[in-house]
C-alpha cells in the first residue's frame, strides 16, 4: 500500500509569506506527527494528533506555526510571515496509536522548506 | 523531562568491524526507545524499537540493541559493519508523562571505509 505521502517536495518562498505544507497519511493510521529537521540537526518535534484527541501542540516554535487533521487523516502545517529560520525539512509521520507511543512511526519523504 | 543524548556526532569504521553508536536518555516514565536511520536523500527507517519486553532487541540488517536501566542507555551495535551502512542514525524516546512526546536525538552520522 502506499506509505506516507507529502506535498510539495520542495518550497521556496520569499520572507514574510504564508506556506501551507500536506501530509497524507498512511490509511487507518490513527496518530499523526510533524517534526521539523534543520540543516546537520536532528528531528524537532511540532505537533501530534491522535485520533479525535486534541492535539499536543507543545513543540510549535511560536505562534506562527499551527497545524490541522481534516476528518482524521490529511493534515495541513501553517506558516505564517515565514522567517529565514524557517527554512528546514518538515516531516511528517503516521502510525497505529496504541495510546502508548510504542509504535513504530513511518515518515514521508519531507517537505524541503527554503524561506529566501 | 526527557532526554536523549547521542554521544557521537560522527563515528568512522572499517568495513568488517564493529559498529557501536552510543545513545543515554532521561525519561521519567517507562520509555519506549527507537533508533532509526536515515540514509542520503531517504526517508526515516526504523531499525528497532524497545518496549518493555526483552532487553535485548534485535532489528533490521544486522543491528541490535541492548536497554541498560541501570545505565540509562541504549547502544546500537552490529557485528560487522557494511559499506550499506552508512548513513544517520538517530536515538529516540517516546512516552506519555505529561503528554506524548517523542525526542530524538541529535544524530551519528556513521561512515563506513572500505
Amino acid at each position: 500500500g502506499a506509505g506516507v505521502s507529502q506535498s510539495p517536495s520542495n518550497k521556496v518562498t520569499e520572507k514574510g509569506k504564508d506556506v501551507e505544507l500536506r501530509c497524507d497519511p498512511i490509511s487507518g493510521h490513527t496518530a499523526l506527527y510533524w517534526y521539523r529537521q534543520s540543516l546537520g540537526q536532528g528531528l524537532e518535534f511540532l505537533i501530534y494528533f491522535q485520533g479525535n484527541s486534541a492535539p499536543d501542540k507543545s513543540g510549535l516554535p511560536s505562534d506562527r506555526f499551527s497545524a490541522e487533521r481534516t476528518g482524521g487523516s490529511v493534515s495541513t502545517l501553517t506558516i505564517q510571515r515565514t522567517q529565514q529560520e524557517d527554512s528546514a525539512v518538515y516531516l511528517c509521520a503516521s502510525s497505529l496509536d496504541d495510546g502508548r507511543g510504542y509504535n513504530e512511526q513511518f515518515f514521508g519523504p519531507g517537505t524541503r522548506l527554503t524561506v529566501l | 523531562a526527557q532526554s536523549v543524548t547521542q554521544l557521537d556526532s560522527h563515528v568512522s569504521v572499517s568495513e568488517g568491524t564493529p559498529v557501536l553508536l552510543r545513545c543515554n536518555y532521561s525519561s521519567s516514565y517507562s520509555p519506549s526507545l527507537f533508533w532509526y536511520v536515515q540514509h542520503p536523500n531517504k526517508g526515516l527507517q526504523l531499525l528497532l524499537k524497545y518496549t518493555s519486553a526483552a532487553t535485548l532487541v534485535k532489528g533490521i540488517n544486522g543491528f541490535e540493541a541492548e536497554f541498560k536501566k541501570s545505565e540509562t542507555s541504549f547502544h546500537l551495535t552490529k557485528p560487522s559493519a557494511h559499506m550499506s551502512d552508512a548513513a544517520e542514525y538517530f536515538c529516540v524516546v517516546s512516552d506519555r508523562v505529561g503528554g506524548f512526546k517523542t525526542i530524538f536525538g541529535a544524530g551519528t552520522r556513521l561512515f563506513v571505509k572500505a
